[in-house]
Parts: C-alpha cells; structure tokens; sequence
C-alpha cells in the first residue's frame, strides 16, 4: 500500500546546526515526491518537488529510490526554519490523483 | 489575487447538527480536495474532486459529504454522522494530472460544543 512515513514528531536542533527531516515512502510506480511547510499561524504551502531538485531557502532534498527516502536536508538551521514539515507522495495511478501525507516533524530550531 | 478562501475560519457545531464548510478557488484548477488534520495523525483525505459533478470518497469519508457544482467551488458538510468532528480541516487545489503540487487554503477550524 502507497505511504509516507515520517519517524520523528519533533527534532530540535541549535541555530546553526545541520537538520536532517527523515521521510520514507512506500509506492508501486515511480514515486514523486513533495515537502510542504507550515509556519505557524500560516497557511500549508509547498517547499520543494524532488522532480524539479531545486534549493528553497537552504533546503535540499534527495529521492533515494533504493532506500525508498526522500529526507529533507539543510546545512545550517535558522530559527525561522521552526516549523511543521509534511512530506507527501503523489498516488496517480489508474484515474486518481491525490497527495497522500506523512504525519509530520515539528522542527524547533533553538537560539 | 488569485487563492483558494475558506470560510468560516472558526466554527462551532452542537451535537446533532450539520454544518458546511466552504471552499472557494480562483485559480481556474480542476481538481480540489479536503483534508482533515488532526495532531499527530497528519492529513488524511476526506473527499476530492477531478472535475465538476465528480467527486471520490478519500480515506475517511464516512459522516461527510461534498458536492461539485461548480469549478470554483467545493463545500464539505460535516454530518451528524461523523462521530469525533473536531479538527481543523482544509481545502487545496491543483491543476489535474500535474506534479505542480496543490495549493492549500487556511483552514477551518470545526469544534463540536
């Protein structure tokens, strides 16, 4: 069955340091893969497709179909990253088209 | 400026009632979903729709209800049914069959008093 799979609720980490946002996938075809961003008291919006392997405000992220991973990787935090990260999966097989979500990873970037 | 509107952004329902909760787009996109976001539990997918007059059950669809009469709009009511109703719920949008990922209202906030 398709899933996203996000171990950690909450990673804190000092300003400055490396952040790391683990998501693991489950899916039969070939995956594409979102991580969205929600600041607080704002809106969800979208932060990076993997197909489209930008950078967005110092984020990377790399599909790694061997581990099945999609993790979401920064070299130093600010603290105007803290925030809650979903990453999603688009399921379009057969005539559906839909993000199915992780539960997410409050990030908590500290002083 | 184009956006996706939910409205109310706060709503109290007593037990036994229905209540609809509104989504509007001006984003000319096909395909609009609901999702109901509880703590912990992530986004899960109540109800989408590809195109007017269509819509699927998602993963938890039981005690609601939606109707597509128009493109730009896609109200969710929260029946009698749905026994634990509490939660914050948003709309998104995207333009069907594309991977430019969806655009989320801001949410409704649902407690049952």
């Amino acid at each position: 069955a398709q899933r996203v799979t996000q171990p950690e609720k909450l990673l804190s980490v000092f300003k400055g340091a490396p952040v790391e946002l683990k998501c693991n996938y489950s899916y039969s075809g070939s995956p594409e893969l979102f991580w969205y961003v929600q600041y607080s008291r704002q809106r969800l919006q979208l932060l990076l497709r993997h197909i489209s392997r930008e950078s967005i405000k110092g984020f990377t992220a790399d599909l790694n179909k061997g581990e099945t991973s999609f993790h979401l990787k920064k070299p130093f935090a600010q603290e105007e990253d803290s925030a809650m990260y979903y990453c999603a999966l688009r399921d379009y097989g057969g005539a559906t088209n839909k993000l199915i979500f992780g539960t997410g990873t409050l990030l908590a970037v500290q002083p | 400026d184009g956006g996706i509107t939910q409205s109310p952004k706060y709503l109290f329902r007593k037990e036994g009632q229905n209540v609809t909760l509104s989504c509007e787009q001006n984003l000319n996109h096909d395909a609009m979903y609901w999702y109901r976001q509880d703590p912990g539990q992530g986004l899960r997918l109540i109800y989408y729709s590809q195109i007017v007059n269509d819509f699927q059950k998602g993963d938890i669809a039981e005690g609601y209800s939606v109707s597509r009469e128009k493109k730009e709009s896609f109200p969710l009511t929260v029946t009698s049914a749905q026994k634990n109703p509490t939660a914050f719920y948003l709309c998104a949008s995207s333009i069907w069959a594309a991977n430019y990922g969806y655009t989320f209202g801001s949410g409704t906030r649902l407690t049952v008093v």
